[in-house]
C-alpha cells in the first residue's frame, strides 16, 4: 500500500539557517504530494501541493519538489525564522484514476528554531 | 470563502462517559468529510469518511461511530470512551475525493 516516511526530529536550528526535511514515499500510479504544517495547539494548514513529477510546489519561501525518480518530496528553505518552529507533515493522495483516494500521512516533522 | 468549524475546542471525559464531537463546514455544497486521530506524539490516522449525507466509511475497527445528518455537518460519537481515545482529533473537508484536504482546528480529548 501507500506510505510516506519521513525524517524523524526534532530538527533544531538557528535563525536564518538553511532547512531541509527529508521526505520520501511509496505508492503506486501517480501520486499528488503534499505538505501541512501545524502550529502548537492548532489544525493543520496546506503548506505547498505538487500533483505530477518535476513539479514543485512553494509557498512563505518553502518549497518542494515531486521527483519520481528518487520518489521523494524534500522540504526546504533557505532562511528560516523562528516563526517557523512547528509540526511539518508529508504526505500523499494515491494515483488511481477511479475511486476514493485516501490522504496517506508521515509521522511529522518537528522544527525548532531559535533565535 | 469555505470555513471549517470544529466544537468543543478541549474536552476531558471520564472512562466509560459518551463523547460527541461535532464538525460543519461553511461556504461549500457537498463537501467530502473526514475524521483523524492525532495520538500524542504520532502521526494522523484516517477514522472516517463521507462522501455524501448518511455515507460514512470506517477506516479502523474501533469503540468510534461517526454520522452526517446533514450535508455540511459530520459528527463523531462514542458510547463509552476509553484510556485509549485520548488524543487530537481532526475534521477536514475537500471538494471530491481527488482534491485538497482543508482541516479544521482540532478538538483535544482527555479520557482520565
Amino acid at each position: 500500500g501507500n506510505s510516506v516516511t519521513q525524517m524523524e526530529g526534532p530538527v533544531t536550528l538557528s535563525e536564518e539557517a538553511f532547512l531541509t526535511i527529508n521526505c520520501t514515499y511509496t505508492a503506486t500510479g501517480y501520486p499528488s504530494l503534499f505538505w501541512y504544517v501545524q502550529y502548537p495547539g492548532e489544525g493543520l494548514q496546506l503548506l505547498l501541493k505538487a500533483t505530477k513529477a518535476d513539479d514543485k510546489g512553494s509557498n512563505k519561501g518553502f518549497e518542494a519538489t515531486y521527483r519520481k525518480e528518487t520518489t521523494s518530496f524534500h522540504l526546504e528553505k533557505g532562511s528560516v525564522q523562528v516563526s517557523d518552529s512547528a509540526v511539518y507533515f508529508c504526505a500523499l493522495r494515491g494515483g488511481m484514476n477511479t475511486g476514493f483516494q485516501k490522504l496517506v500521512f508521515g509521522t511529522g516533522t518537528r522544527l525548532l528554531v531559535s533565535p | 470563502s469555505q470555513t471549517i468549524h470544529q466544537w468543543p475546542a478541549t474536552l476531558v471525559q471520564p472512562v466509560g462517559s459518551p463523547l460527541s464531537l461535532e464538525c460543519t463546514v461553511e461556504g461549500t455544497s457537498n463537501p467530502n468529510l473526514y475524521w483523524y486521530r492525532q495520538a500524542a506524539g504520532r502521526g494522523l490516522q484516517l477514522l472516517f469518511y463521507s462522501v455524501g449525507i448518511g455515507q460514512i466509511s470506517s477506516e479502523v475497527p474501533q469503540n468510534l461511530s461517526a454520522s452526517r445528518p446533514q450535508d455540511r455537518q459530520f459528527i463523531l460519537s462514542s458510547k463509552k470512551l476509553l484510556l485509549s481515545d485520548s488524543g487530537f482529533y481532526l475534521c477536514a473537508w475537500s471538494s471530491g475525493g481527488r482534491d485538497t484536504q482543508y482541516f479544521g482546528p482540532g478538538t483535544r480529548l482527555t479520557v482520565l
